[in-house]
């Protein structure tokens, strides 16, 4: 079974700040990870992920997440964001070989002017 | 490439009511999940079939709800009888296969009982 632990509920920011939201996870198996985010009235798309070889990827908006097996963490990153990105960001974890992705409880990005 | 499709997008009816919420998934896609999105509880996923077949059905919340997946390229939600707890935003999402292949969601239905 897994787990996703998404740390910050909240995390306001200034514009053109950097930002970090923060995920761990738990498995018995290995997995893939994922970062979603949900724009106001619209459903979960997919923003970027993990599933091999390079521990750091990208997506195509400037966020960018490093897998790291030691603390099981997934954190996404931005250096500079933009009022655009105020959104909800959910991290997921899928167990190799299984259908169920599972979902943390989601972080709120408030981008301030 | 059409995404997920659902509808209606809103539907507000009375307690006591049946509701049934559509979704029509990726064509290609053989994995649908349907999710319910509330302030309190966050994202919850309810049930999901693959190759049209339920798999698990664990989060549906009581016996008022049940889905079905009739082919490929069309599934249901019903609520029977609908009662106010049950207003929350339902998603309906496919991927293709097993491992590493992400969910794709639809815009949502926000179902509102009164």
């Amino acid at each position: 079974a897994q787990s996703v632990t998404q740390l910050d509920s909240q995390v306001p920011v200034f514009e053109e700040a950097p930002v970090e939201l923060r995920c761990n996870y738990s498995s018995s198996v290995s997995v893939y990870l994922f970062w979603y985010v949900q724009y106001p009235n619209q459903g979960l798309q997919l923003l970027l992920k993990y599933l091999s070889g390079s521990t750091l990827v990208e997506s195509i908006n400037g966020f960018e997440a490093e897998f790291n097996k030691s603390q099981t963490s997934f954190h996404l990153r931005k250096p500079s964001v933009h009022i655009s990105d105020t959104a909800e960001y959910f991290c997921a974890v899928k167990g190799t070989g299984g259908f169920k992705t599972i979902f943390g409880a989601g972080t709120r990005l408030f981008v301030k002017a | 490439d059409a995404g997920v499709i659902q509808s209606p997008r809103h539907e507000v009816t009375e307690m006591g009511q049946e509701v049934t919420l559509r979704c029509k998934p990726i064509s290609g896609h053989n994995s649908l999940f349907w999710y319910r999105q509330t302030m309190m509880r966050g994202l919850e996923l309810l049930i999901y079939f693959n190759n049209n077949v339920p798999i698990d059905d664990s989060g549906m919340p009581e016996d008022r709800f049940s889905a079905k997946m009739p082919n490929a390229s069309f599934s249901t939600l019903k609520i029977q009888p609908s009662e106010p707890r049950d207003s929350a935003v339902y998603f309906c999402a496919s991927s293709f296969g097993r491992d590493n292949q992400p969910q794709h969601f639809g815009d949502g239905t926000r179902l509102s009982i009164l």
